[in-house]
């Protein structure tokens, strides 16, 4: 099945540096991917629509300077959390969908796990 | 704004008993996702139903949708540990956008 990556897994930084997280799609193109985050014990909640060579489209809510996506390529999107703060650890996730499949499947990545301190 | 509702939200349940998880939405959508969540981990997917009165069944778990009623079911069939997850599903929020709306999740655990 269709495999989406992220990179890294894991990351502790400090309050006020920025840090950048990756999805890749390893063997499918993905004209359009997904951004969630999830706090402990909820719900996934939809951040942002990551759009191949164009804006990204954020979520009532999300700002769009504090949580920089670029979508460079069919293969790539990268999140960019700017300034975290603590409020900001979370669990996020990517997903993408196959750009030649009608199936609508959607694949997730493994997540990466943010801890601001 | 479409809404996606779970329940229950915690259910624990013996080996080798029955039980059904409900997901109801607030507004049309011909496309219901289920995915199984394991602490610490992202999603597994389970079932993706496109259709009124699709029904899909793998080993245990058997999932179905009433798009008229604007609900989706997950049935779980003689329960096992290995069943013990928590259970999310998810609704397209507009037609083939791809952006999915999650219920609450339901937290399972399966009891010896």
């Amino acid at each position: 099945g269709a495999v989406v990556s992220q990179h890294p897994s894991r990351v502790i930084c400090k309050s006020g540096t920025s840090v950048k997280i990756e999805c890749r799609s390893l063997d499918f193109q993905a004209t359009t991917m997904f951004w969630y985050r999830q706090f402990p014990k909820k719900s996934l909640m939809l951040m942002a629509t990551s759009n191949e060579g164009s804006k990204a489209t954020y979520e009532q809510g999300v700002e769009k300077d504090k949580f920089l996506i670029n979508h460079a390529s069919l293969t790539l999107s990268t999140l960019t959390v700017t300034s975290a703060h603590p409020e900001d650890s979370s669990f996020y996730i990517c997903s993408a969908r196959d750009a030649r499949r009608t199936s609508y499947e959607q694949y997730f990545g493994p997540g990466t796990r943010l801890t601001v301190t | 704004e479409l809404k996606v509702e779970q329940n229950p939200l915690f259910l624990s349940m013996q080996e080798g008993k029955n039980y059904t998880i409900y997901c109801n939405y607030s507004t049309t959508s011909d496309r219901l996702y289920w995915y199984r969540q394991d602490p610490g981990k992202s999603l597994e997917s389970l079932f993706v139903l496109l259709s009124n009165g699709a029904v899909k069944q793998e080993g245990r778990l058997m999932a179905s949708l009433d798009t008229k009623a604007r609900l989706s079911t997950l049935h779980i069939t003689a329960a096992v540990h290995d069943l013990s997850a928590t259970y999310f599903c998810a609704v397209d929020a507009s037609s083939n956008t791809g952006k999915l709306i999650f219920g609450q999740g339901t937290t399972l655990q399966v009891k010896p």
